[in-house]
């Protein structure tokens, strides 16, 4: 089974903080994505990485950067907190090009106060 | 099923009954479909899938039909438990990209 294990399920972070999610996937998985979860919303892209060091922007990457340093983890950086970032933060992994499943893990619920 | 606002379209059903949730599509060159089953306070997990050259995929308990011709997918869950309640959204994909688009989900309510 794919597994995708992210670092926290639930974490509370005051405004202004710098706050890292971290994101591990144990099937060599080339493609590596951070989502957000936010109600009526969906699931919206914030950076995806296709490759070690490789980054490239979501839909909504404004106030996030990620780094991939080893193929099997994605980290995701909020690097100054804003209320606006509270929401459900989902790290998503595929093997690529040509397989598109995405296998999640079970999220990290952000409050940010 | 594209949720509007805040609120997601749900579907309450009967233990035992048959659901049927449905999703529309707009991009004519979507190749690949995908289900998702996101329980409360959990990540989507995958359910099934079908590609464009198929109308019709059985899983366990589950079928999905796909009808290009109006842009349409269903998913079917056969004898409904109260262990499927969840939301369930589609996402596609076209081209070759590994970057699907997700609808916004259905909710299913199964009631004992």
């Amino acid at each position: 089974d794919v597994k995708v294990t992210q670092s926290s399920r639930y974490l509370v972070k005051r405004t202004g903080e710098k706050v890292f999610l971290e994101c591990v996937q144990d099937m060599d998985h080339e493609n590596m994505f951070w989502y957000r979860q936010d109600p009526g919303l969906g699931l919206r892209l914030i950076y995806f990485s296709y490759d070690v060091k490789m980054k490239e922007k979501g839909d909504i990457p404004e106030g996030y950067s990620v780094s991939r340093e080893k193929k099997e983890r994605f980290s995701l950086i909020l690097e100054s907190a804003s209320t606006n970032q509270t929401s459900m933060y989902l790290c998503a992994s595929s093997s690529g090009p040509r397989r598109e499943t995405q296998y999640f893990g079970p999220g990290t619920r952000l409050l940010v106060l | 099923g594209e949720s509007v606002g805040l609120h997601l379209p749900t579907l309450s059903v009967q233990e035992g009954d048959n659901s049927i949730i449905n999703c529309a599509y707009s991009n004519s060159a979507s190749d690949y479909f995908i289900w998702y089953k996101q329980e409360s306070g959990k990540g989507p997990q995958f359910i099934i899938d079908i590609r464009s050259n198929m109308d019709k995929r059985q899983g366990q308990r589950v079928t999905v039909l796909l009808n290009k011709t109006v842009k349409h997918l269903s998913l079917q869950i056969a004898a409904t438990q109260p262990g499927d309640s969840a939301v369930y959204f589609c996402a596609e994909t076209s081209g070759g990209s590994y970057i699907p688009t997700f609808g916004r989900g259905t909710s299913l309510i199964v009631h004992p």
